[in-house]
């Protein structure tokens, strides 16, 4: 089975701080990585996607995620917040055909 | 855009009732899913279809059921609602992709749903 794990359940940031939120999975064989956003009272959108590749991979709104196979991690990264990046993240594995596992998700709040 | 719509934001209902909880989406997609938000627990999958009248189970199928009559609908359904079924529910769709996986979610805005 895979599962996901998120460190962090909450993370306070100042504008223009970086962000790294952690995340970790287990699952033996082949991945496909998400993160998922959602801002205070909108449905969850897709942030990025790691399927294949460089492990290096760039989403919406400035955010950026690498993917590090032997740590089995994809960790989310933003070089500068800004308070319109509050909301709350979801790291998602797909191991098996077409399931997605969540993490608990991070909230993240940026302080102005 | 692609665009999932849950037929109802807030319901509240009591312990026993039978609960249904709608979803639509207008993009053809073949995989339809259900998860449960709950806080500190992230998304849990309760059942998902990838075609018209067949169903799977996820990770957390216990207390309900689904049901899948056309493409672009799927039920949730709580038999006998009790209060731990207190939660936001949402409905998501994706393409089947020919690697087999299903690749981006498109979610709906969620049903929160509190049973007294």
């Amino acid at each position: 089975a895979q599962s996901v794990s998120q460190h962090n359940h909450h993370v306070i940031l100042s504008e223009a701080a970086s962000l790294e939120l952690g995340c970790n999975y287990s699952y033996g064989g082949t991945v496909n990585l998400f993160w998922y956003v959602q801002y205070p009272g909108q449905h969850l959108q897709l942030l990025l996607k790691y399927f294949s590749g460089d492990p290096l991979v760039k989403g919406i709104k400035g955010f950026e995620a690498e993917f590090i196979k032997s740590k089995f991690s994809f960790n989310l990264r933003k070089p500068s917040v800004q308070w319109s990046d509050t909301a709350e993240y979801f790291c998602a594995v797909e191991g098996s055909a077409r399931q997605l596992t969540f993490g608990s998700g991070t909230q993240l709040t940026v302080l102005p | 855009d692609v665009k999932v719509t849950q037929s109802s934001r807030y319901l509240v209902k009591r312990t026993g009732e039978k609960v249904f909880l709608e979803c639509v989406q207008d993009m053809d997609h073949e995989n339809m899913f259900w998860y449960r938000q709950d806080p500190g627990l992230g998304l849990r999958l309760i059942y998902f279809s990838y075609d018209v009248k067949m169903k799977e189970k996820g990770d957390i199928p216990e207390g309900y059921s689904v049901s899948r009559e056309k493409k672009e609908r799927f039920s949730l359904i709580l038999e006998s609602a009790s209060t731990n079924q207190t939660s936001m529910y949402l409905c998501a769709s994706s393409l089947l992709l020919r690697q087999a996986r299903g690749g981006e979610l498109f979610f709906g805005e969620g049903s929160r749903l509190t049973v007294l």
